[in-house]
């Protein structure tokens, strides 16, 4: 079985201070694992996956398969970083691949 | 390019009532994911369908269905409701199966069962 963890439901941070919004796996196999975000009133969207190690708004995250870790990190944090954040694992379940997602960690950025 | 589109957007039901929600992927998207999402267990898996094939289902009871037609639209139906169905359901449409490609998400359906 395929389980993602974010061991924090709410994380308030300064402006300008980093972040790091944690993520824990559970996974057998290879896992291909993502960053969505939700800002207010807006959809969920894909922020960022491990394999394309891009930086997007500038936020990283790096997969630690010795810890099962993929968290989410970025050096100043902004006030329009303010968002839910969902840490989600793609592995094979009883069938295809399917996208297990964290209970997610809604970031506050305190102006 | 027009996003993922989710019909009705607010839906008030009993229980013991059927519903069905649709979803309209972004254009040449040939793979629809369902999910359900509430407070309390967060966002889950219900079932993915491609080329009109479901390629995986989560762990949710039978009373949980779903379809797809050949343009690509997914409709999802939800027989014998119960207050715990209450919930906002999320499409979300791929190019590729789940596994592989971005996913993107529509606004969702709010259903609430009295």
């Amino acid at each position: 079985a395929q389980r993602v963890t974010q061991p924090e439901k709410l994380l308030s941070v300064f402006k300008g201070a980093p972040v790091e919004l944690k993520c824990n796996y559970s996974y057998s196999g290879s896992p291909e694992l993502f960053w969505y975000v939700q800002y207010s009133r807006q959809r969920l969207q894909l922020l960022l996956r491990h394999i394309s190690r891009e930086s997007i708004k500038g936020f990283t995250a790096d997969l630690n398969k010795g810890e099962t870790s993929f968290h989410l990190k970025k050096p100043f944090a902004q006030e329009e970083d303010s968002a839910m954040y969902y840490c989600a694992l793609s592995g094979r379940g009883a069938g295809s691949y399917q996208l297990t997602f964290g209970k997610g960690t809604k970031l506050s950025v305190i102006p | 390019k027009a996003g993922v589109t989710q019909t009705p957007r607010y839906l008030i039901k009993t229980r013991g009532q059927q519903v069905t929600l649709s979803c309209s992927p972004i254009s040449g998207h040939r793979s629809v994911s369902w999910y359900q999402q509430t407070p309390g267990q967060g966002l889950q898996f219900l079932f993915e369908y491609f080329s009109e094939t479901q390629r995986n289902k989560g762990n949710f009871p039978g009373r949980f269905s779903g379809r797809q037609f050949s343009n690509s639209r997914s409709e999802m139906n939800v027989s014998t409701l119960e207050l715990g169905d209450s919930a906002l359901y999320l499409c979300a449409s791929s190019l590729g199966t789940s596994g592989s490609s971005e996913q993107f998400f529509g606004p969702g359906t709010r259903l609430t069962v009295l």
